[in-house]
């Protein structure tokens, strides 16, 4: 059973770090993994998506990096501002269609 | 081009009751997939359809819960009898082809209450 952690649960940081959000999955064997925003009262909103033979993906200021073999992805943010404040998430896609989700790192960038 | 819509955006009701929760997935989206998270834990999935037909149902918790999506458009999530542990936040996603190969698209989710 794909299981998906995410370290920290929260970070708070003052604007203009560059800051790191880990991601870990048990079983290796899946399809793509996925970084999610999420704002209070919204919904998920995709950020990056690397499929399993890529090692990474880069929008902007996000570079996501997966390492199959060892069940770890990053979501590193450059240059924080306020506006990144949000709960980021991270999904493994290892069914067919199932998404397997970690529970999330809650970031306060504070200006 | 529109979102993926959910409605209703909040829904509280009673243990026993039935609740219709719908889903609009944006359009020519054959793709349709439920999740849902209850309070605490991470979200979970439920079902999904491709066109009207149901793919995977494989995380319906039980035969309490209900999905359909009639000429394979919107779709409605039925809880009936509603119990106290399905209260949680309900999303819906669509994608155009397989998740294997497609962002699914989230719509803002129903937080459903039940006393």
């Amino acid at each position: 059973k794909q299981e998906v952690t995410q370290i920290p649960a929260a970070l708070s940081v003052p604007e203009g770090e560059n800051l790191v959000l880990n991601c870990s999955f048990t079983d290796s064997a899946i399809y793509n993994l996925q970084w999610f925003r999420q704002d209070p009262g919204k919904g998920l909103t995709s950020l990056l998506l690397i499929q399993s033979s890529q090692r990474e993906q880069t929008s902007g200021r996000l570079n996501a990096s997966l390492d199959k073999s060892s069940g770890r992805s990053t979501l590193y943010i450059a240059a924080s501002q306020p506006g990144d404040s949000a709960t980021y998430l991270c999904a493994v896609l290892s069914g067919y269609s199932t998404l397997t989700f970690g529970k999330g790192t809650m970031l306060l960038v504070s200006p | 081009e529109a979102g993926v819509t959910q409605f209703p955006s909040h829904s509280v009701i009673e243990k026993g009751q039935t609740v219709t929760l719908r889903c609009d997935p944006i359009s020519g989206h054959d793709n349709l997939y439920w999740y849902r998270r209850v309070m605490g834990k991470e979200i979970k999935f439920l079902l999904h359809f491709v066109k009207e037909s149901k793919q995977d149902e494989s995380g319906m918790p039980n035969n309490r819960f209900l999905a359909e999506r009639t000429g394979g458009t919107y779709s409605t999530l039925k809880v009936q009898p509603a119990e106290l542990e399905d209260s949680g936040v309900y999303f819906c996603a669509s994608s155009q082809q397989l998740a294997s190969t497609d962002t699914q698209y989230f719509g803002p989710g129903t937080r459903l209450t039940v006393l």
